[in-house]
């Protein structure tokens, strides 16, 4: 099983600033990695799949990068909306695909 | 617009066994041509995939649940659902069902969305 692992578990950024979220990978996962943002008593909503590429309907300000074993999700500018729990889930390895722990994005 | 709705009972004894059922609206399992999945989330922790399945009855399950899941699907009723034996307090957690993300008709196994609210099932006694 490859192990998906986060960090920090907990950042906290002032609004309008930018948020750097961190993913590594036990094992390479070439660009098979998507991103998740999850928001209290809410089911996770997909933000990035192929590491890079933003799903329907994301804003712009959220971009994805890395490939093999490290991906960083980046936030450019937070907006009091996207203070959440966000989550990396690898599917090189389908169908036994695997998440993260999770980094809940704090405001400071 | 499709949607995903997880129904059963929210709290079962343990060693008995868990049963879920998802519902799909909005679009027709039977004609999909990829695989429909379960993944649970136990209070305060993160997520994990429990099992897929393809319109055919076709199913991948997780190897550390394996020997107690089983999932299946009704195209007539447009549902698939999940049975877990011997549940102990473990298996505490909000179970999820889902799609496959797709965009442009382009449906890709792997990424998951959209995700049905999901539903809260506690094991004990």
């Amino acid at each position: 099983e490859i192990v998906m692992t986060q960090s920090p578990a907990t950042l906290s950024v002032s609004p309008g600033e930018r948020a750097t979220l961190s993913c590594r990978a036990s094992q390479s996962v070439s660009s098979n990695l998507a991103w998740y943002q999850q928001k209290p008593g809410q089911a996770p909503r997909l933000l990035i799949y192929g590491a890079s590429t933003r799903a329907t309907g994301i804003p712009a300000r959220f971009s994805g990068s890395g490939s093999g074993t490290e991906f960083t999700l980046t936030i450019s500018s937070l907006q009091s909306e996207d203070f959440a729990v966000y989550y990396c889930q690898q599917y090189n390895n389908w169908p036994l695909v695997t998440f993260g722990q999770g980094t809940k994005l704090e405001i400071k | 617009q499709l949607q995903l709705q997880e129904s059963g009972p929210g709290l079962v004894k343990p060693s008995e066994t868990l049963s879920l059922t998802c519902t799909v609206s909005g679009g027709s399992i039977s004609s999909s041509s990829y695989y429909w999945g379960w993944i649970r989330q136990p209070p305060g922790k993160g997520l994990e995939w429990i099992g897929s399945i393809y319109y055919s009855g076709s199913t991948y399950y997780n190897p550390s649940l394996k020997s107690r899941v089983t999932i299946s699907v009704d195209t007539s009723k447009n549902q698939f659902s999940l049975k877990l034996s011997s549940v102990t307090a473990a298996d505490t957690a909000v179970y999820y069902c889902a799609r496959p993300y797709c965009t442009n008709g382009v449906c890709e196994e792997g990424w998951f969305d959209p995700w049905g609210q999901g539903t809260l099932v506690t094991v004990s006694s």
